[in-house]
């Protein structure tokens, strides 16, 4: 089961780049790497997924290492209403593989 | 395209009661999730269907929780009897299914908040 680790919270200012680390130390070949955010009162909306190097769509960027232990999202230019909590998420479709970690509150200030 | 439904949205009842939370998932999606999320916490995934069969339930509480999905449509959790520690989110997701090469994302729904008193 790939567990992944994130920071807990982090701050930024709004028009600032922001970057989430995460860690899946155990990620297995079928894996894909996917990042979710979530607002309060909601479920968690899809904002990027990558196998490997990176992928960027009109969002964030996805960056991941050639070992892929480790996946970086990257928000260019945020604005109080990215304030949320991030996930990261190995996944393979497989069940088995659906571990949430604990996320990353983002609180961007003005 | 429309969103996964779940109904209701809030839900309050007391332990030793029973509760029902009934999902729609988009059309054409033939994988199904149900998901616990507690307060502060990640999701949790308690069940996963592949049309109306079950994929994985290794961890529903199975002795008071149980889920179905008749005709590979909707699908309904129920918990009986209910327990404060069931306070929390119920997420419905649900994806199209690919076999082999990339995954697709799961499409969440809003929720059903379940307060046990």
């Amino acid at each position: 089961l790939a567990k992944t680790t994130q920071p807990i919270s982090m701050d930024s200012y709004e028009g600032q780049e922001v970057n989430i680390t995460c860690s899946h130390n155990n990620i297995a070949t079928n894996d894909y790497i996917t990042w979710y955010q979530q607002f309060p009162s909601q479920g968690p909306r899809f904002i990027i997924q990558g196998y490997k190097t990176k992928v960027t769509n009109e969002v964030a960027s996805l960056f991941i290492p050639a070992d892929r232990k480790s996946s970086t999202l990257s928000l260019p230019r945020v604005s109080l209403s990215d304030t949320a909590v991030y996930y990261c998420l190995v996944d393979s479709g497989s069940a088995r593989q659906l571990t949430f970690g604990s996320g990353t509150q983002l609180t961007v200030l003005p | 395209e429309a969103g996964v439904a779940q109904s209701p949205r809030y839900k309050i009842i007391e332990k030793r009661q029973s509760v029902a939370f009934w999902c729609n998932p988009i059309s054409g999606h033939a994988t199904l999730y149900w998901y616990q999320q507690i307060l502060g916490q990640g999701p949790k995934l308690l069940i996963q269907f592949q049309n109306n069969g079950v994929v994985d339930d290794s961890q529903l509480p199975k002795d008071r929780f149980s889920a179905e999905r008749l005709k590979g449509v909707d699908s309904t959790l129920k918990i009986q009897p209910a327990k404060l520690e069931d306070s929390a989110v119920y997420l419905c997701a649900s994806r199209t299914f690919k076999a082999g090469g990339p995954t697709d994302t799961q499409y969440f729904g809003p929720g059903t908040r379940l307060t046990v008193l």
